[in-house]
């Protein structure tokens, strides 16, 4: 069946622009959640959405940052004014969110900021 | 804190040895844990998970794992290694269906 899929697969950017970057999850899962993958910082956890709950913003890295999910579905990560620092692969996961599940991930969007 | 920790930035093996790819952990309660590889330009892929019960973990491509509660340790193994085993590899956890924290990660190279 159709895994995570993420579009772009790249952006490029100037600084000061907004992005937003997209998520469609496995068909059916519950959970979803995003993630930044950089060279610096390693794999850190952004946002996450469980069903209808109040999403979990507490690894967003500053107010420039939101996400939201539409009909427990497909998900949107908006980046405001863009910095160089923000230049990462930002990776989108969903997983069926009922007992102790594996996240699936998608391929990621490289996010380059100039 | 909580945390998983790879103490191996890379990890050379020859084609057709073992291999190991270690993986610690310092986390409270019971914990999950799972190992994720990364092929260049590719998303995470899931390889296994730890939640209970049998302490050896069977997941794909012929890895396992060895959850060890008196060294904190779970280690990701193969008997045999493949050339197209060079990844990025990254031990995690989590507290149920909650954001993974990931090791640092650990680079495999499989020689030839």
């Amino acid at each position: 069946g159709a895994g995570v899929s993420q579009s772009p697969s790249n952006k490029v950017t100037e600084k000061g622009k907004d992005v937003e970057l997209r998520c469609d999850p496995i068909s059916g899962h519950t959970a979803l959640y995003w993630y930044r993958q950089s060279l610096g910082q390693g794999l850190e956890f952004l946002i996450y959405f469980q069903g209808n709950s109040a999403p979990d913003k507490s690894g967003l890295p500053s107010d420039r940052f939101s996400a939201e999910r539409t009909g427990g579905s497909v998900s949107t990560l908006t980046i405001q004014r863009t910095q160089q620092e923000d230049s990462a692969v930002y990776l989108c996961a969903s997983s069926s969110g009922t007992g102790i599940n594996e996240q699936y991930f998608g391929p990621g969007t490289r996010l380059t900021v100039t | 804190a909580q945390s998983v920790a790879q103490p191996e930035d890379q990890v050379n093996v020859a084609e057709g040895n073992p291999l190991t790819v270690k993986c610690t952990y310092s986390v409270s309660g019971n914990p999950y844990l799972f190992w994720y590889v990364q092929y260049p330009n590719r998303g995470l892929q899931f390889l296994l998970k730890y939640i209970t019960g049998d302490n050896l973990v069977k997941g794909s491509y012929g890895f396992e794992a060895e959850f060890n509660k008196s060294q904190t340790s779970f280690h990701l193994k193969k008997p045999s290694a493949l050339v197209s085993d060079s990844a990025l590899y990254f031990c995690a956890y989590n507290s149920g269906n909650t954001p993974l924290v990931f090791g640092k990660g650990t680079r495999l190279s499989v020689i030839a």
